[in-house]
């Protein structure tokens, strides 16, 4: 059981905007930043967004990242197949002093 | 270009123990720490904890505290992670990964390419 909430799986068509969710604590996402991250199949994770909206050197603008409260989100635009991964959200957990992630969220591109 | 390289696949029976590494290539150890990771077969990504290299202080999650620990060698900017007493569910992908301080919290920003311990 994931400390951090997402849903199993999201999928949409080429094109379309895609929308996860990311929901936590008072102690992990309430009171830190949100990270992102990127898993393509068989590859090891790559960072997406972090300080719960900052998209590092490379990552297309299509990917945004949004907090509010306790709960984050990532918002995939112009979906492209190249997108089908598994998304994990992150955040530093105050209360177990340790780095949390979300179960992953699954994305397919119909 | 730093990039962090870790060791080969490993096949172990239970009651054994495993030293995975992970050298950051092109770069020297600074303060930032290295984080392990764990992913089991179809699960997700779970934090094992880290180290931070130039100071040798290391801090676990609870559930890997009684049977993982952490060192580096900073002449050779490697660190390593060792599992004791291994069991079948210990089979796993490990990753490594160093991480950065942004303005307001840190980030895994550079990961290894993963180590496949099958127990």
């Amino acid at each position: 059981q994931s400390v951090l909430t997402q849903p199993p799986s999201a999928s949409g068509t080429p094109g379309q905007r895609v929308t996860i969710s990311c929901s936590g604590s008072s102690s992990n996402i309430g009171s830190n930043v949100a990270n992102w991250y990127q898993q393509l199949p068989g590859t090891a994770p790559k960072l997406l967004i972090y300080n719960n909206n900052q998209r590092p050197s490379g990552v297309p603008d299509r990917f945004s990242g949004s907090k509010s409260g306790t709960s984050a989100s990532l918002a995939i635009s112009g979906l492209q197949s190249e997108d089908e991964a598994d998304y994990y959200c992150a955040a530093w957990d105050d209360s177990l002093n340790g780095r949390v992630f979300g179960g992953g969220t699954k994305l397919t591109v119909l | 270009q730093v990039q962090l390289v870790q060791s080969g696949a490993e096949v172990k029976k239970s009651g054994s123990s495993v030293k995975v590494s992970c050298k950051a290539s092109g770069a020297i150890f600074s303060s930032n720490p290295i984080s392990w990771v764990r992913q089991a077969p179809g699960q997700g990504l779970e934090w094992m904890g880290r180290i931070i290299p130039i100071l040798d202080i290391a801090t676990y999650a609870q559930k890997f505290q009684d049977r993982v620990t952490f060192t580096a060698d900073k002449s050779t900017s490697t660190a390593y992670m060792e599992v004791s007493n291994l069991r079948s569910g210990d089979t796993a992908m490990y990753f490594c990964a160093r991480e950065t301080a942004g303005a307001s919290g840190t980030y895994l920003a550079l990961w290894g390419q993963g180590t496949l311990v099958t127990v």
